[in-house]
């Protein structure tokens, strides 16, 4: 069965620094990966998603995530990190390849102090 | 696109009455998927349809609950009889094939 993994209950990040939210991913087939965030009392936006092609994937506000097939990660990442970041972060796979659903990662709280 | 609408937005309800949510997916969408969210078990699938047929349903909690895709405009969730424990929010998000999820804005469901 295919799941994610997000090791971090919380990410602390001063403003400008760079962030890091981890996401390992255990798969049959190809992964078709996500990332979306969530603001307080706001549904899920998307940000990005590996499906083919190039290991760096570049998405919304600024963020990009790495796929590392040899360690079955797809880490989110930020070279410099902005308060209005702060959010909850979830890493997805969609199940069943490309007409599944998506199974979400139990999310990662990212906070970003002045 | 006014992306994917759900109503009501909250309902606060008293323990044995029913609910009714909806979902307006975005035009276009073949597919469109039901998630509750709670502190204690995040993110769960409660359904999805494909072209208005219901693929995997394993995630519905027990037979109070149930969902209905009637075309491909239109989804409805329904608790009945709520219970306390149904207090969660619910999202319904739409996808074409391949892509990722559009997420509705949620409605905040209480049962007293």
């Amino acid at each position: 069965a295919q799941s994610v993994a997000q090791p971090e209950d919380q990410v602390n990040v001063a403003e400008g620094n760079p962030l890091t939210v981890k996401c390992t991913y255990s798969v049959s087939g190809n992964p078709y990966l996500f990332w979306y965030v969530q603001y307080p009392n706001r549904g899920l936006q998307f940000l990005l998603k590996y499906i083919t092609g190039d290991n760096l994937v570049k998405g919304s506000y600024g963020f990009e995530a790495e796929f590392n097939k040899s360690q079955t990660s797809f880490h989110l990442k930020k070279p410099s990190a902005l308060v209005s970041d702060s959010a909850l972060y979830f890493c997805a796979v969609r199940d069943g390849g490309s007409q599944g659903n998506l199974i979400f990662g139990k999310g990662t709280k990212l906070s970003v102090k002045p | 696109d006014a992306g994917v609408i759900q109503s009501p937005r909250h309902e606060v309800t008293e323990m044995g009455q029913e609910v009714t949510l909806r979902c307006k997916p975005i035009s276009g969408h073949n597919s469109l998927f039901w998630y509750r969210q709670t502190m204690m078990r995040g993110l769960e699938l409660l359904i999805y349809f494909n072209n208005n047929v219901p693929i995997d349903d394993s995630g519905m909690p027990e037979d109070r609950f149930s969902a209905k895709m009637p075309n491909a405009s239109f989804s409805t969730l329904k608790i009945q009889p709520s219970e306390p424990r149904d207090s969660a929010v619910y999202f319904c998000a739409s996808s074409p094939p391949g892509t990722s999820l559009f997420f509705g804005p949620g409605t905040r469901l209480t049962v007293l």
